[in-house]
């Protein structure tokens, strides 16, 4: 099992700026996924990139995987006030047999109007 | 219900008190996690229930804390003589069956904020 590791640990931003957030693993996956949660409560999933895919885009959010660095990148364009929130990836691994989930320390990120 | 539903949302124990918190799965979803978060900190992995196979419990902080899962749904996080570092959130998620790759969402409750005083 593995965790991934966000960056930056947080993250302020004027409305209608985009904000990028990095996650970066250790061993192989066969999917991340990033979630977000507001005001430390449950966490809501955002998307799911699998190994084999080198982008993916849901609204204003892209995301990126590059598995050769081990690393995927979380792009929200355009931000808005809602979007303050706390963002958490989470790599699911081919070397854990059952894929727990597990997440890091999250990215905290402020949208001032 | 739709979604998963924890209970209760809050609750304040006095130090050395039992407690149990209750977490109802989505329907037919064969995985549920525990966590905890601490104010300001990131998830940390309690335990994770998949099908009938034995828990993984390698998350549990100490003896203290234990869960079970009757019948494959509802879920029962114990935390017994309680002391003030337990004081956190704690979440519960459900996932549906999976493939092998895993490539399926989890489901999160709204959590129990424990306070002990």
């Amino acid at each position: 099992s593995q965790q991934g590791e966000e960056d930056p640990q947080a993250l302020s931003i004027q409305e209608g700026e985009n904000a990028t957030m990095n996650c970066s693993y250790k061993t192989s996956i066969n999917n991340l996924q990033w979630y977000r949660q507001n005001s430390g409560r449950g966490l809501v999933h955002l998307i799911l990139i699998r190994s084999n895919e080198r982008e993916k885009h849901s609204g204003r959010l892209r995301v990126t995987l590059d598995t050769s660095k081990k690393s995927s990148s979380l792009l929200i364009t355009a931000s808005r006030a809602a979007d303050t929130a706390s963002y958490f990836c989470a790599p699911r691994g081919r070397t854990d047999s059952w894929g727990k989930l597990q997440f890091g320390a999250g990215t905290q990120v402020v949208v001032t109007p | 219900g739709a979604g998963v539903s924890q209970s209760p949302s809050n609750k304040v124990t006095e130090k050395g008190k039992d407690v149990e918190l209750r977490c109802d799965p989505i329907s037919g979803h064969t995985a549920l996690y525990w966590y905890r978060q601490s104010l300001g900190q990131g998830l940390e992995f309690l335990i994770y229930f998949q099908g009938n196979s034995a828990p993984d419990k390698s998350g549990l902080p100490s003896d203290r804390f234990s869960a079970e899962r009757t019948g494959g749904s509802v879920s029962t996080l114990t935390i017994q003589r309680t002391q003030q570092e337990d004081s956190a959130v704690y979440l519960c998620a459900s996932i549906p069956p999976e493939d092998r790759a895993w490539n399926t969402e989890a489901f999160f409750g709204q959590g129990t904020r424990l306070t002990v005083v």
